[in-house]
Parts: C-alpha cells; structure tokens; sequence
C-alpha cells in the first residue's frame, strides 16, 4: 500500500556538521512534501515543505531535496545544533488534502 | 502560535465509557486533522475535515467517529473505549490544499484502563 517511511530511525551528529534525515515515498500523486520537527513533550512545528514539482528548496539552514525517480526526500540541517535534537517527521499530502506521515527520526547532537 | 487549543490534556478513563476529545481554533483555517501518536508508529490520521460537516476517514479510523458543526470546532469521539486507543492525540489545522504547513495543538493524553 502507500506508504511515508523512514530510513532510520536515530541519527546521531556532532554539534556543527550538517545532518542528513532520509524519507522514503510510494505515492506518486502527492502533492507537497514536509517536514515536522516535534521536540519532547510537544506538537510537531513546521520546518520546511516543498511542492511535488520542484527537485530543491532552502530554508534557514535546512535545504530539501526531492528525487521524484526514486521516490526519495531528504531534509539537509547546515551547522548542527544542540536545538535541533528532536524528532523529525517527513509527510505528504495527497490532492484530497490529508495528510500523512512517516515514523519519524530522532536526532542526536553531540556537543 | 497558531490558536490551537485541545482539551482536555489528560484523561484517565475505563474501558468500554465513551470519551470526547475537543479541539478549537481561532484561525479560521478550513482544514483540521486529528492524529495518534504511539511509539513506533510516529503520527497517525484518524480523521479529518475540509470544511464544516465536511469529514473524511483516515488510516486508522475505525473505533472514532467525528463531528464539524463550526469551523472552529473538531471533535474526536471514541464510543465505546479500548485499551488500544490508549494513545496521546494531536489535533492540527491547514489553511487548505495550497500549503504544506498545518498547525499542531499541545497534544491529549487519554489512557484507558
């Protein structure tokens, strides 16, 4: 079936290297693509999100990058930071406006 | 912040009594969501509505029902709770098909015994 899912499910860096979190897609008719950040005891906040017809988008630091060919989106963190340890969740929605996610992947900054 | 607001935040109930999450907005937003959230398994969509009495199921819909009388208002209800919906419960709003972004509330903690 169609499915969000995640590569791995921690990922551990030093304070000031760039981290990249992986998501794997199935449904080629979505239309955007996200990603949450959800730090401890908190809802999931809006980081970066990027329409199905474009390959790249950049942000304060965070960059996405969509390979529609093999179904892959990929969230890029520049200069890690102990604030960016949490949970990240990638998602999609389809054109019928639900919205879905992946298992999440919890970073770790060392500092 | 967006004006997300759910309630209650925590609830200790037993199985088989009927419970009813509430989540408001102060947004305006068209679009509100309810999810569960269970180790292992991220963020789940239960339900979701694109417009007042406009509702839609989601992944794991079975054992919730919903309602949207107002725009401000979505209302998660379990008829009859199991231990299974031992879960915590986010609500979240979108302004509609156009955007990514939709915006969390704080999050239900429902525990049944």
């Amino acid at each position: 079936g169609e499915s969000v899912g995640l590569h791995l499910p921690t990922l551990s860096v030093q304070e000031g290297d760039n981290s990249i979190i992986n998501c794997a897609y199935s449904n080629s008719a979505s239309d955007y693509f996200i990603w949450y950040k959800q730090e401890s005891g908190k809802g999931p906040q809006f980081i970066i999100d990027i329409r199905s017809n474009m390959d790249k988008r950049q942000g304060q630091r965070v960059t996405v990058l969509l390979n529609k060919t093999v179904k892959h989106l990929s969230l890029q963190i520049a200069a890690t930071q102990p604030g960016d340890s949490a949970v990240y969740f990638c998602a999609e929605t389809s054109t019928r406006g639900d919205m879905r996610f992946g298992a999440g992947t919890r970073l770790t900054v060392k500092p | 912040d967006a004006g997300i607001t759910q309630s209650p935040r925590h609830k200790v109930t037993e199985t088989g009594t009927p419970v009813t999450l509430r989540c408001h907005q102060t947004e305006n937003h068209r679009y509100m969501y309810w999810y569960r959230q269970d180790p292992g398994h991220g963020l789940r969509l239960i339900h979701y509505s694109y417009g007042v009495k406009d509702t839609d199921k989601g992944e794991v819909s079975d054992g919730y029902s919903v309602s949207r009388s107002k725009t401000e208002d979505f209302l998660l209800t379990l008829e009859s709770a199991t231990s299974s919906q031992t879960s915590v419960y986010f609500c979240a709003i979108g302004a509609g098909r156009g955007t990514g972004e939709l915006f969390f509330g704080e999050g239900s903690r429902l525990t049944v015994l």
